[in-house]
């Protein structure tokens, strides 16, 4: 089957570094997205990462390793406005398999 | 530039009767994907389509669903006879192209399905 597990939910204060993990079984795998979803709206791009490494973008970083089939996502200088789900997701051959997301409270 | 529109933002139905959730892709982009996202749950690929083609419908249930993209106007998704198990957020995505599958997806801001 194609699943991807991430933390159901991770506490952090602000101005804090967070990083949430993200390990998949997918087939047809092509790369790893990242969506912030704040209460249950618009579900919005983050990063994406198609080849092994690092990418960065502002407080945001993605890394990926396609042999250990893990991923995460850096979140740095957290502030409250970041408290929200954050979801990977794999493409596959255009359509996004999501995993189950990671439920992130930002605690003064 | 306008991002995805989806209309209406809640639509609250009777079981038995249709559903018609409505798209429009973000200018430019002929590329729409569906999604079904359940509470506390993450968000379920539906059915990828292009202008006046279903490209994936792996991900729609065989019955009482179904989409459609036409040459002019919106996507459109159409559950008929709903259920109560049908109610979700229904979110749509599109994108320029998917050349090298990597192409950006970008949400709309999704409807509320509601059965009572």
């Amino acid at each position: 089957g194609q699943s991807l597990e991430q933390p159901s939910e991770v506490t952090a204060v602000e101005g804090a570094i967070v990083q949430i993990n993200c390990t998949y079984q997918t087939s047809g795998f092509y790369g790893l997205s990242w969506y912030q979803q704040h209460d249950g709206g618009a579900p919005t791009f983050l990063s994406y990462n198609a080849l092994d490494g690092l990418e960065e973008t502002g407080r945001f970083s993605s890394f990926l390793s396609r042999s250990d089939s893990y991923g995460y996502l850096l979140l740095q200088e957290l502030q409250m406005k970041d408290s929200a789900s954050y979801f990977c997701a794999s493409n596959q051959g255009g359509k996004l398999i999501f995993g189950q997301g990671t439920e992130l409270s930002v605690k003064p | 530039n306008a991002g995805v529109m989806q209309n209406p933002r809640h639509l609250v139905r009777r079981r038995g009767q249709e559903a018609r959730l409505r798209c429009s892709p973000m200018k430019g982009h002929s590329h729409v994907y569906w999604y079904r996202q359940l509470p506390e749950e993450g968000l379920k690929f539906m059915v990828y389509l292009q202008k006046e083609n279903i490209i994936d419908e792996s991900g729609m249930p065989k019955e009482r669903f179904s989409a459609e993209f036409p040459k002019e106007g919106p996507s459109i998704l159409r559950i008929q006879q709903v259920v109560r198990g049908d109610s979700a957020a229904y979110f749509c995505a599109s994108s320029l192209r998917t050349s090298g599958n990597t192409d950006t997806q970008y949400f709309g801001p999704g409807t509320r399905l509601t059965v009572l």
